[in-house]
């Protein structure tokens, strides 16, 4: 199985804050990842998928990078609705897997 | 608009067999897409289950594919879950999603809203 790492696993951030969330693959997934957005209660949001493009109605603050085993979702200024937890996956093999999270929280 | 919703057992017990169904409207199944179940433990991440193509062709988890069936019913466009042999660690609240692509590409989305399955006596 691929292992998907989330770095780091909690952030605090204010409002206005450019923040960055690394995964890495434990082997190379080519630009075979997405992002999800998860708030309480809630099902997973598809954010990013393919590394880079943004899916429909996903304002333009969030941005996904990387290929091959080193990614990172950006958020260039963080709004009051965008604290959640984000979750990377990988869909280059099966089992697909996810990354364990990355908890962010207001400042 | 696509849309899904799991139904189902809230409450089952150890050893028996969890079985969850998943509605999907504003889609025909038949149309194409495969179709997933991904479940999440309570305050734990997400782990994928399985995925079904409507032809009925699936794969799935292989730590799960001992006690995992996922079937698919087109006349009534829904797609099942039935995990075998159930404990305590299968508590979780099980996602169904449909899995877009772009090939060679494929992701979850969208989402059903979960439902919570707890296995207790």
């Amino acid at each position: 199985d691929i292992q998907m790492t989330q770095s780091p696993s909690s952030l605090s951030a204010s409002v206005g804050d450019r923040v960055t969330i690394t995964c890495r693959a434990s082997q190379s997934i080519s630009s075979y990842l997405n992002w999800y957005q998860q708030k309480p209660g809630k099902a997973p949001k598809l954010l990013i998928y393919a590394a880079s493009s943004l899916q429909s109605g996903v304002p333009s603050r969030f941005s996904g990078s990387g290929s091959g085993t080193d990614f990172t979702l950006t958020i260039s200024s963080l709004q009051p609705e965008d604290f959640a937890t984000y979750y990377c996956q990988q869909s280059y093999s099966t089992p697909h897997t996810f990354g364990q999270g990355t908890r962010l929280e207001i400042k | 608009q696509v849309q899904l919703q799991e139904s189902g057992p809230g409450l089952v017990k150890p050893s028996e067999t969890l079985s969850l169904t998943c509605a999907v409207s504003g889609y025909s199944i038949s149309s194409g897409y495969y179709w997933g179940w991904i479940r999440q433990p309570p305050g734990k991440g997400l782990e994928w289950i399985g995925s079904i193509y409507h032809s009925g062709s699936t794969y799935y988890n292989p730590s799960l594919k001992s006690r995992v069936t996922i079937s698919v019913d087109t006349s009534k466009n829904q797609f099942s879950l039935k995990l075998s042999s159930v404990t305590a660690a299968d508590t979780a609240v099980y996602y169904c999603a449909r899995r877009d692509y772009v090939s060679p590409g494929h992701w979850f989305d969208p989402w059903g809203q979960g439902t919570l399955v707890t296995v207790s006596s």
